[in-house]
């Protein structure tokens, strides 16, 4: 089973300023790697795919990097509907998520 | 666009079999993987297993004795079975269409939450 570790647990950020996300994985998932937005009682929603393609209709201020082992989910300029828990992904092998990652209004 | 409608029970007893249903509107059943997904309350995202485009399956090996997944290609619905549920089976069921290079899930259904009783 390959383990993603997300970094930080919370984030705590205001309107407007920058979010890094980081997902790190316990072997390599070369570019395999998914991010996901979710609000309370929704359904997780994709926002990056193979570790830096947007989906289709995500902002331009989500982007995601990253290869091997170590990732990161930028947002630039967080608005209010940002404020979310994110996951990362991977399906290199069986598939695992990260435990998530919560962004927060400061 | 694609819709998948979920539903099913969504109150069991110990030991009694889970049983849902996903039905694909606006898009292909034929030609995807699929996936069923579970996240218990207040906790992350646990994948339960995949059914691909030719009927094969693979399951989660902590539920691999318990899960099948199928999928009806003529009324374009796929199915999750899981047996001798427990209290640690209590979880929100998501269904979801991959997308087109299979690794990432593209399309989630509404959630359907199941909650057993001991």
């Amino acid at each position: 089973e390959i383990v993603l570790t997300q970094s930080p647990a919370t984030l705590s950020l205001s309107p407007g300023e920058r979010a890094t996300l980081s997902c790190r994985a316990s072997q390599s998932v070369i570019s395999y790697l998914a991010w996901y937005q979710q609000k309370p009682g929704q359904a997780p929603r994709l926002l990056i795919y193979d570790a830096s393609n947007r989906a289709s209709g995500i902002p331009a201020r989500f982007s995601g990097s990253g290869s091997g082992t170590d990732f990161t989910l930028t947002i630039t300029s967080l608005e209010p509907d940002d404020f979310a828990v994110y996951y990362c992904h991977q399906r290199s092998n069986w598939p695992t998520f990260g435990q998530g990652t919560r962004l927060e209004i400061k | 666009q694609v819709q998948l409608q979920q539903w099913g029970a969504g109150l069991l007893k110990a030991s009694e079999t889970l049983s849902l249903t996903c039905a694909v509107y606006g898009g292909s059943f034929s030609g995807y993987y699929w996936s069923w997904i579970r996240q218990p309350p207040g906790k992350g995202l646990e994948w339960i297993g995949e059914i691909n485009h030719s009927g094969s399956t693979n399951y989660n090996p902590s539920l691999k004795s318990r899960v099948t997944i199928s999928g009806d290609t003529s009324k374009k619905q796929l199915s999750l079975k899981l047996t001798s549920v427990t209290a640690a089976d209590t979880a929100v069921y998501y269904c979801a269409r991959h997308c087109s290079d299979e690794n990432c899930y593209a399309f989630w259904g509404q959630g359907t939450t199941v909650s057993v009783s001991s």
